[in-house]
């Protein structure tokens, strides 16, 4: 199988702009969450996705928004970036219904802003 | 606040040395897990624990969960060059359906 894919791998962005970020799932699953990693705050949690609904959230601002299509593939979406959403944007599917909620993820987007 | 407290957080050895890294938390989880994470890439499965007591090994590698489901190690015997890395514990607290990660232990394997 596939592995987790995500576009772009690398993007550079000015303070204010607007950022969409995707990802494609591993074929079959059927979740897809995405995290901030940055050297300071680690592996933060923004949200999941679950057969195109919101099933879980992080504490993340509303400029952070996501959404998941019919075929599992998800986007990101970043509004007036600042310059502290500078980070690896990394994106992880997992089947979903599983009794552990192990994550499959993807090489991530290096997001920087200038 | 960090829920998942690492340690060490830097970790230089040198080949054939034995290691250990610690995951620790005042909550109880459900399952923990830990990951290795590559420059460039995204952290890969390693392993997930969800029984008090439960020890797992992956071949040169030692993961144990804490009784009381609070806490977890992981430890390297022999250490290569090639387990270089950074190790992430993540725990799924009970009911949570989403992880929290540790910051992480960067490992440096020296030939």
């Amino acid at each position: 199988k596939a592995g987790v894919t995500q576009t772009p791998r690398y993007l550079i962005k000015t303070r204010g702009q607007q950022v969409t970020l995707s990802c494609s799932p591993i074929s079959g699953h059927r979740s897809v969450s995405w995290y901030q990693q940055t050297p300071g705050q680690g592996l933060q949690f923004l949200f999941e996705y679950f057969s195109e609904t919101q099933r879980n959230k992080g504490n993340f601002p509303g400029r952070f928004s996501g959404r998941q299509f019919s075929n599992s593939r998800s986007e990101m979406n970043v509004s007036t970036l600042e310059l502290g959403d500078s980070a690896l944007y990394l994106c992880a599917s997992s089947p979903g219904l599983a009794e552990y909620y192990e994550q499959y993820f993807g090489p991530g987007t290096r997001l920087t802003v200038t | 606040t960090q829920l998942l407290e690492q340690s060490p957080q830097f970790l230089s050895i040198q080949e054939g040395e034995n290691l250990t890294v610690y995951c620790n938390s005042s909550s109880v989880f459900s399952s923990l897990q830990w990951y290795r994470q590559e420059p460039g890439e995204g952290p890969v499965l390693l392993v997930t624990v969800v029984t008090g007591g439960e020890v797992k090994k992956l071949k040169r590698l030692t993961f144990q969960f804490g009784d009381a489901r609070k806490d977890s190690s992981l430890h390297i015997t022999a250490a290569q060059p090639g387990d270089t890395g950074l190790y992430l514990c993540a725990g799924e607290a009970q009911g949570a359906q989403k992880l929290v990660f540790g910051q992480g232990t960067r490992l440096t394997i020296n030939p």
